[in-house]
């Protein structure tokens, strides 16, 4: 079946922007996280919904960063006013159940 | 919060050897860890995981080993191929739906 997707797959933004990346899950999935992943490092964890909320929004870096999730399905994370410190690659993940997270092939953000 | 270390790095290794990844973690209540593979410009995708309950889990050519007392984990892939050339990442987490903890990953690059 179909797996997570994102879009769009690039985004060239110029600073001060705001910026929206959208996640779509895999369907049924009723968890869903957002990832950074900085030029040759690891992921860093941004928040996870579980339904429409927002149990952990933890990674957040700023208050510049927000996401939802609408129906239990579609995922938007915004940046608002966007710094060159925010590129990265964001990555989206879905779970079921036993936090078997399945990624979706990411955003690469470049901010100029 | 948790804290993963991976080692090494990188790891270069010849065609039909065997490669080994390490990995360690910080907190005690954490009992899920997976690995991921990542291909340049694609997402990571889970290629094997273990729970606190067993020691060791095999698939194939890869298997994982975890020690909860010493709380560190291994990966082990045998008889390589260039096609297993990728960065893998560890992760951690408390299990459910809990966010993943990832290593800084490896760059493991099979020599034909």
């Amino acid at each position: 079946g179909a797996g997570v997707s994102q879009s769009p797959s690039n985004k060239v933004t110029e600073k001060g922007k705001d910026v929206e990346l959208r996640c779509d899950p895999i369907s049924g999935h009723t968890a869903l996280y957002w990832y950074r992943q900085s030029l040759g490092q690891g992921l860093e964890f941004l928040i996870y919904f579980q339904g429409n909320s927002a149990p952990d929004k933890s990674g957040l870096p700023s208050d510049r960063f927000s996401a939802e999730r609408t129906g239990g399905s579609v995922s938007t994370l915004t940046i608002q006013r966007t710094q060159q410190e925010d590129s990265a690659v964001y990555l989206c993940a879905s779970s079921l159940v036993n936090n078997e997270q399945f990624f979706g092939p990411g955003t690469r953000l470049t901010v100029l | 919060g948790e804290n993963v270390e991976q080692h090494p790095s990188t790891l270069s290794v010849q065609e039909g050897d065997s490669a080994v990844i390490k990995c360690t973690y910080s907190d005690s209540a954490s009992n899920y860890f997976p690995w991921y593979k990542q291909e340049l410009g694609k997402g990571p995708q889970l290629i094997i995981d273990i729970r606190s309950n067993v020691g060791e889990k095999k698939d194939q050519r890869i298997a994982v080993t975890l020690n909860k007392t010493a709380k560190h984990f291994s990966l082990h892939i045998t008889e390589t191929q260039p096609e297993d050339s990728a960065v893998y990442f560890c992760a951690a987490s408390q299990g459910g739906n809990e966010k993943l903890t990832f290593g800084t990953g490896t760059r493991l690059t099979i020599i034909p």
